[in-house]
């Protein structure tokens, strides 16, 4: 079956720090994968996509993340964390078929520190 | 990138009343809108496929009697809670692709969500 994993409820990070929030994923054949940012109310925001190249893709807002095949994994990270980065993320992954349904993760609650 | 607009951005309806929520893509066409259930501090959950001119999928163990989808046009989805009670309460979420701009690469566009709350 395809799935995301999140395996982080919540990562706390002081502001100017690095910040990594992790993601894992299980499909047959190759992944889409996407990173979506949600505050509080509100729809989901797109972030960043990996559809093939380069396996570092760059996103809005500084964010980027790293596809690694061997690991199955799609972290989001920042070089930076501002506190304003503080919301809920959701790591997705795309399915074949006719639909090309969004399958999300859990969700992991970025809470930076001022 | 491509809009989606929602709408209302939040509801409180009566028991046993019915609610609709539209869903519009502003600047492109969607043949194919989605239609997701969010309860609070969870992920997203899909509930149906709306296709523009034929009937709605529904995922299993979403009741199609009950949350109506209809996509009459390119440019909008309804999502209509019928008869509904206080376990109906969440935020729903729809979303589009632009697939005239970004082909089958695209990725999806969300509108802002609707809290409903039924009292």
């Amino acid at each position: 079956a395809q799935s995301v994993a999140q395996p982080e409820d919540q990562v706390n990070v002081a502001e100017g720090n690095p910040l990594t929030v992790k993601c894992t994923y299980s499909v047959s054949g190759n992944p889409y994968l996407f990173w979506y940012v949600q505050y509080p109310n509100r729809g989901l925001q797109f972030l960043l996509k990996y559809i093939t190249g380069d396996n570092l893709v760059k996103g809005s807002y500084g964010f980027e993340a790293e596809f690694n095949k061997s690991q199955t994994s799609f972290h989001l990270k920042k070089p930076s964390a501002l506190v304003s980065d503080s919301a809920l993320y959701f790591c997705a992954v795309r399915v074949g078929g006719a639909t090309n349904k969004l399958i999300f993760g859990t969700g992991t609650l970025l809470a930076v520190q001022p | 990138g491509a809009v989606v607009s929602q709408h209302p951005s939040w509801v409180i309806c009566k028991s046993g009343t019915s609610v609709k929520i539209e869903c519009r893509s502003l600047d492109f066409q969607a043949t194919t809108m989605f239609w997701y259930r969010q309860f609070p501090k969870q992920s997203l959950m899909l509930m149906a496929t709306s296709n523009e001119g034929s009937k709605a999928t529904y995922e299993q163990g979403v009741e199609k009697d009950k949350f109506l989808i209809n996509h009459a046009s390119l440019t909008l989805s309804t999502l209509t809670v019928t008869s509904a009670h206080p376990e109906d309460s969440s935020f729903y979420i729809c979303s589009a692709r632009d697939f005239g701009t970004g082909g089958s690469n695209t990725e999806a566009f969300f509108g802002q969500g609707t809290r409903l709350t039924v009292v």
